[in-house]
């Protein structure tokens, strides 16, 4: 079975621009999480989804945006980006948004920012 | 404040030794759960354990085992006769009941296995 998948694998955006990720989750999963994870830190968490609704937002500013469509990928949006914005993008799936269950991550869009 | 903290920055050891990952967390919640995770050079992120606050068993699976203490807020992870593959980081989440499905990672532990 295919697990999390990320496009695009890498992006080079200069500072102000807009910028799209995507995410599809492992099949059955319905909930999306979106963590930034800095190079040398442990990831943060930014967003979760859960049958198009968002669940949980981390401290990240109004920049940072998310949806969930109806086959459940998920897209982050970062507008007018800044140089401090450059980390790997981590998208996690699980089957239900609880705390028991473990998520599964996809390898992740590494976002740089000149 | 950190509620996972992970103070081993970068670990070294020789092929075959064992290795104690240690993780200290912090919460005031009365369920929540603990996790491991590797992440090898590639970038992803691959699901080692889970743990739930109430079962304090420890486990061992393989050359892995974990070390859940709730007295000392603690959940180490230790890897027996360590191997070249093993070298990566590793990192700690906590997930509280209150916050739904969100993780709190540590910074991570870097293993290096020399062969």
């Amino acid at each position: 079975d295919a697990g999390v998948t990320q496009s695009p694998t890498h992006l080079i955006k200069t500072r102000g621009q807009h910028v799209t990720l995507r995410c599809s989750p492992i099949s059955g999963h319905k909930s999306v999480s979106w963590y930034q994870q800095v190079l040398g830190q442990g990831p943060q968490f930014i967003f979760q989804y859960y049958e198009k609704e968002e669940r949980g937002r981390g401290n990240f500013p109004d920049r940072f945006s998310a949806r969930q469509f109806p086959n459940y990928s998920s897209e982050l949006n970062v507008n007018a980006l800044l140089l401090g914005d450059s980390a790997l993008y981590l998208c996690a799936s699980s089957f239900y948004p609880d705390s028991s269950y473990e998520q599964y991550f996809g390898p992740g869009t590494r976002l740089t920012v000149t | 404040a950190q509620k996972v903290t992970q103070a081993q920055t970068e670990i070294s050891v020789v092929e075959k030794e064992d290795v104690t990952l240690d993780c200290v967390y912090e919460t005031r919640d009365t369920t929540y759960y603990l996790f491991w995770y590797k992440q090898p050079p590639s970038g992803e992120l691959v699901f080692l354990i889970r743990r739930n606050s109430f079962d304090e068993q420890n486990e061992i699976s393989g050359r892995y085992s974990w070390n859940f203490q709730k007295s000392t807020s603690s959940f180490n992870f230790t890897i027996t006769a360590s191997q070249v593959v093993d070298s990566a980081v590793y990192f700690c989440a906590l997930s509280e009941a209150k916050s739904g499905n969100q993780f709190y990672f540590g910074t991570g532990t870097s293993l290096t296995v020399i062969p």
